[in-house]
């Protein structure tokens, strides 16, 4: 199974930045880390996607590690907009794409 | 643009009924998917459709099918509806199936079972 663990929860104060930690330490060489977050009754929305490199978007930095048994979600600045529940992924395609395994994800709260 | 939408947002069924729940993929999107997510807990596959062929299926009952149209719109079915079938229920759409795309969720429709 696309395994992948993350701690149950987070805290974080507004306007300060939030690290994330993901491990998946049985990852194959093709298989992409996605993470989508849910904010409170809504769908989850799509964060960030990689492979080997780090990558960048208006969201989020997502940094792998170089053995890629581990990635990290950074929010470069933490608002209250960003309280919700985080989940990581390993994206393995081919006959199992469609097939996103959420884990129980980890709730961040961000404080005033 | 319009992002996934559902169909209704919410829905009361009884035990023993039928259900239809429907899915409108982000245009030009090929593929969709259905999740269930019970409260507390992260969502579950179900299934996957692509170019209206079925190209996955999670670890559900006979009870549950679906199909998708020519439009690229879908419909989940859940038959002799359980307690047990109350939850979130989740579509998601994608240009493709590649491992790199990600999926665009819509905000589900609530099923409550009395």
């Amino acid at each position: 199974d696309a395994k992948t663990t993350q701690p149950n929860s987070m805290e974080s104060n507004e306007e300060e930045p939030v690290h994330l930690p993901c491990n998946h330490s049985t990852i194959s060489g093709t298989d992409y880390i996605h993470w989508y977050r849910q904010l409170p009754s809504q769908g989850p929305e799509y964060v960030i996607h990689g492979l080997t490199s780090n990558v960048n978007n208006r969201m989020a930095s997502l940094a792998i590690a170089e053995d890629r048994k581990s990635s990290t979600l950074i929010l470069h600045r933490a608002t209250l907009r960003d309280a919700a529940v985080y989940y990581c992924i390993r994206n393995a395609g081919g006959t199992s794409y469609g097939k996103l395994t959420f884990g129980q994800g980890t709730i961040l709260t961000v404080h005033p | 643009d319009a992002g996934v939408t559902q169909s209704p947002t919410h829905l009361i069924k009884t035990r023993g009924q039928h259900v239809t729940l429907r899915c409108s993929p982000i245009s030009g999107h090929k593929s969709v998917s259905w999740y269930q997510q019970v409260l507390g807990q992260g969502p579950q596959f179900i299934f996957q459709y692509y170019e209206k062929e079925e190209r996955g299926r999670g670890n559900f009952p006979d009870r549950f099918s679906a199909r998708q149209f020519p439009n690229y719109s879908s419909e989940l079915n859940v038959n002799a509806l359980l307690l047990g079938d109350s939850a979130l229920y989740l579509c998601a759409s994608s240009f493709g199936v590649t491992r790199n795309q990600p999926q665009h969720f819509g905000d589900g429709t609530r099923l409550s079972i009395l």
